[in-house]
């Protein structure tokens, strides 16, 4: 089973500023099957990125993703308002088949 | 425009069975998959299982804790899929997302549904 696992648990940050949030696997994980969601309370989780660097439908530029192998990353430029949330990363696998998410990270206004 | 719509949820006893509905609309129903995913109070999401097409057997496929004892169907004359959850546990409470497949990931999400076990 992979574990992932996402780091920091906690963001501080304040608007403007820009979000690195990592996000780590305990195996090598297809980068065609890594995802990226934004949840608020009471919502839910909402895509951001899937194939580790594509944006979901509607999702701003200024929400990005990379990595490969162990290692993926969401970077949120300029922080707004409004992305101020918990984030998780997921990863499909199969064999059998199954998903996994990460502990999430919450970003919140310092 | 795309919806997943819940129903079905509520508070039940250890042991118990209860049965969710997905209702969806907005896209192609008979080509998607579709994947239940819960997420218990304060915790990340977890996969519950799947369902593939009709041409595709409708196969599914389903996490370890819940194997023997949950049941993905689907009807696609109504467009709706269905979770049937039998002998409940109170691990088992949570919130119930109906979500859309597409390469490994979810992407339409419902509103959710929650489900209480609970003596």
């Amino acid at each position: 089973e992979i574990v992932l696992t996402q780091s920091p648990d906690t963001l501080s940050l304040s608007p403007g500023e820009r979000a690195t949030l990592s996000c780590r696997a305990s195996q090598s994980v297809d980068s065609t099957f890594l995802a990226w969601y934004q949840q608020k309370p009471g919502q839910a989780p909402r895509p951001l990125i899937y194939a580790t660097s594509n944006r979901a439908t509607g999702i701003p530029d200024r929400f990005s993703g990379s990595g490969s192998g162990t290692d993926f990353t969401l970077t949120i430029d300029r922080l707004q308002p409004e992305d101020f949330a918990v984030y998780y990363c997921q990863e499909y696998h199969d064999s059998p088949p199954s998903w996994t998410f990460g502990q999430g990270t919450r970003v919140d206004i310092k | 425009e795309v919806q997943l719509v819940e129903s079905g949820g509520g508070l039940v006893k250890p042991g118990e069975s209860l049965r969710l509905s997905c209702v969806a609309s907005g896209f192609t129903f008979v080509s998607a998959w579709f994947t239940w995913v819960r997420q218990a109070p304060g915790k990340r999401p977890e996969w519950v299982g799947r369902i593939k097409r009709n041409t595709e057997n409708a196969e599914t496929d389903f996490a370890a804790p819940v194997r023997d004892r949950f049941i993905i169907s689907r009807d696609d004359s109504k467009d709706t899929v269905y979770l049937q959850m039998n002998n409940l546990k109170t691990e088992d409470t949570a919130v119930y997302y109906c979500t859309s497949e597409n390469w490994g990931r979810a992407e339409f999400w419902g509103q959710g549904a929650l489900v209480t076990v609970s003596s």
